[in-house]
C-alpha cells in the first residue's frame, strides 16, 4: 500500500516563475493538506481540500492556491514566488475527520527560488 | 503569542540519558495533542498523540498533559542516537488542520 506520494521531490525555479506541486494521498484518504515548512520552523498550515473543495484555508496569500481531483489527488500552486517561499512542502492526507489522528506526511518537495 | 511553542534547543542528551521536551499551546479549545519526530530532510512522523490528562507511555516514549496549564511534554527514556532528530509539538484546535511548533532539536551523544 503505497503511502502519500509527492513531486517532484526537489525544485529551483526562478522569481516571479509559477510552480504547481502534486500529491497522491494514502489509499482510503479523501481529505488532503497542504503545509509549508520553512528552515528550522515548524510547519505551517495552507489550506485544506475535501470533496474538491477548499475546506479551510491559513494565513497565505492569493498567489497560494490548490485544486483537489475526483481522485482525491491535489495539487498546490503558487503564483509570483518570492525568495521567501523557498521551503519544503508537506502533504498530508487522512480520512475526514481524523487530521490529527491519522494524518500521513509525503516525504515533501523542497522548493528553492532564486 | 504563538499558538505552539516548544522550549528551545538544541538539546543534547548522553546516550542512555533521559531526554525531556516542553510544549505550551494559547488555543483552550484544543483537545488532541500530538509529537511527531523529523530526521532531517525527512518528513515529520507521528510518535505519540495523548488527549486527556495525565501521562501515557508507549515503549521509551512518555507523553504528560496538562489542560489547566495548557501544557505538553515528551520524555525520551534511555535515549539512543536513532533519536537524535527534531521533534515537533502538535496541536488539532479544529478539525481541519495541525498547529505546530517549531521544534527542538535532540541530538543523543554516544
Amino acid at each position: 500500500d503505497a503511502g502519500v506520494t509527492q513531486s517532484p521531490t526537489h525544485l529551483i525555479k526562478t522569481r516571479g516563475q509559477q510552480v504547481t506541486l502534486r500529491c497522491s494521498p494514502k489509499s482510503g484518504h479523501d481529505t488532503v493538506s497542504w503545509y509549508q515548512q520553512a528552515l528550522g520552523q515548524g510547519p505551517q498550515f495552507i489550506f485544506q481540500y475535501y470533496e474538491e473543495e477548499e475546506r479551510q484555508r491559513g494565513n497565505f496569500p492569493d498567489r497560494f492556491s490548490g485544486h483537489q481531483f475526483p481522485n482525491y489527488s491535489s495539487e498546490l500552486n503558487v503564483n509570483a514566488l518570492l525568495l521567501g517561499d523557498s521551503a519544503l512542502y508537506l502533504c498530508a492526507s487522512s480520512p475526514l475527520g481524523k487530521e490529527g489522528t491519522e494524518a500521513f506526511f509525503g516525504q515533501g518537495t523542497r522548493l528553492t527560488v532564486v | 503569542q504563538k499558538e505552539v511553542e516548544q522550549n528551545s534547543g538544541p538539546l543534547s542528551v548522553p546516550e542512555g540519558a533521559i531526554a525531556s521536551l516542553n510544549c505550551t499551546y494559547s488555543d483552550r479549545v484544543s483537545q488532541s495533542f500530538f509529537w511527531y519526530r523529523q530526521y532531517s530532510g525527512k518528513s515529520p512522523e507521528l510518535i505519540m498523540s495523548i488527549y486527556s490528562n495525565g501521562d501515557k507511555e508507549d515503549g521509551r516514549f512518555t507523553a504528560q498533559l496538562n489542560k489547566a496549564s495548557q501544557y505538553v511534554s515528551l520524555l525520551i527514556r534511555d535515549s539512543q542516537p536513532s533519536d537524535s532528530a527534531t521533534y515537533l509539538c502538535a496541536v488539532n484546535p479544529n478539525d481541519y488542520k495541525l498547529s505546530f511548533g517549531a521544534g527542538t532539536t535532540v541530538t543523543v551523544r554516544a
